[in-house]
């Protein structure tokens, strides 16, 4: 059975500072999504990452994957408080598509 | 195109109402699923579907039933509301296009059952 675990659960941080959200997960897949919710709102798609070694930015944000390790990292660079929000990973279960599992989030605040 | 719509946005229901959540997307694709959401628990997958006339159980099917009669619609119903459905519940829809399966969400129902 797949599980998918992400850490921290809460951060709290100050603009300007750099963190990383991890995510492991326990089985193998070769993709994973990143996906940011506000609070009261739906779920935006962030980053599809699609194989090992696999790197995307945007903006301030950084994703990558390392299939072996079964381990991505969402990297936040001098955090702005605009970037405040909660982000999920997701992972393929394979098989059937359209068959995600979700990390529990991580609920970011950046504070001035 | 309006992508994902679900309706409604909020829903109160007492405890043996039974209710469906419409979800209906515009994109052609051909994969839909049900979320709920719930605090400290992430998503958790109700339902889904890889085509019309298709479906299948995700992780937390018990309670709900749902039907894929057209790649457009796909709603999902509660038989007898029970407090603990009370959650946001998520449609999504995704392609398999050049493999990936990025799922666009719905902007959710909020379902309350007392």
């Amino acid at each position: 059975e797949l599980k998918v675990e992400q850490n921290p659960l809460f951060l709290s941080m100050q603009e300007g500072k750099n963190y990383t959200i991890y995510c492991n997960y326990s089985t193998t897949s070769d993709r994973l999504y990143w996906y940011r919710q506000d609070p009261g709102k739906s779920l935006e798609s962030l980053f599809v990452l699609l194989s090992n070694g696999a790197v995307k930015q945007e903006g301030r944000l950084m994703a990558s994957l390392d299939t072996k390790a079964r381990l991505s990292t969402l990297h936040i660079t001098a955090a702005v408080h605009d970037l405040s929000a909660t982000y999920f990973c997701a992972v393929d279960n394979g098989g059937s598509q359209g068959n995600l599992i979700f990390g529990k989030g991580t609920k970011l605040s950046v504070k001035p | 195109n309006a992508g994902v719509t679900q309706t409604p946005k909020f829903q109160v229901l007492k405890t043996g109402q039974s209710m469906t959540l419409q979800c209906a997307q515009d994109m052609n694709h051909e994969y839909m699923s049900w979320y709920r959401q719930d605090p400290g628990m992430g998503l958790r997958l109700i339902h889904y579907s890889v085509g019309a006339g298709i479906t299948d159980q995700g992780e937390v099917p018990n309670g709900y039933n749902v039907s894929r009669s057209t790649t457009e619609d796909f709603p999902l119903r509660l038989l007898s509301a029970a407090p603990s459905q009370t959650s946001v519940y998520f449609c999504a829809s995704s392609y398999s296009g050049l493999g990936v399966y990025e799922q666009y969400f719905g902007p959710g129902t909020r379902l309350t059952v007392t």
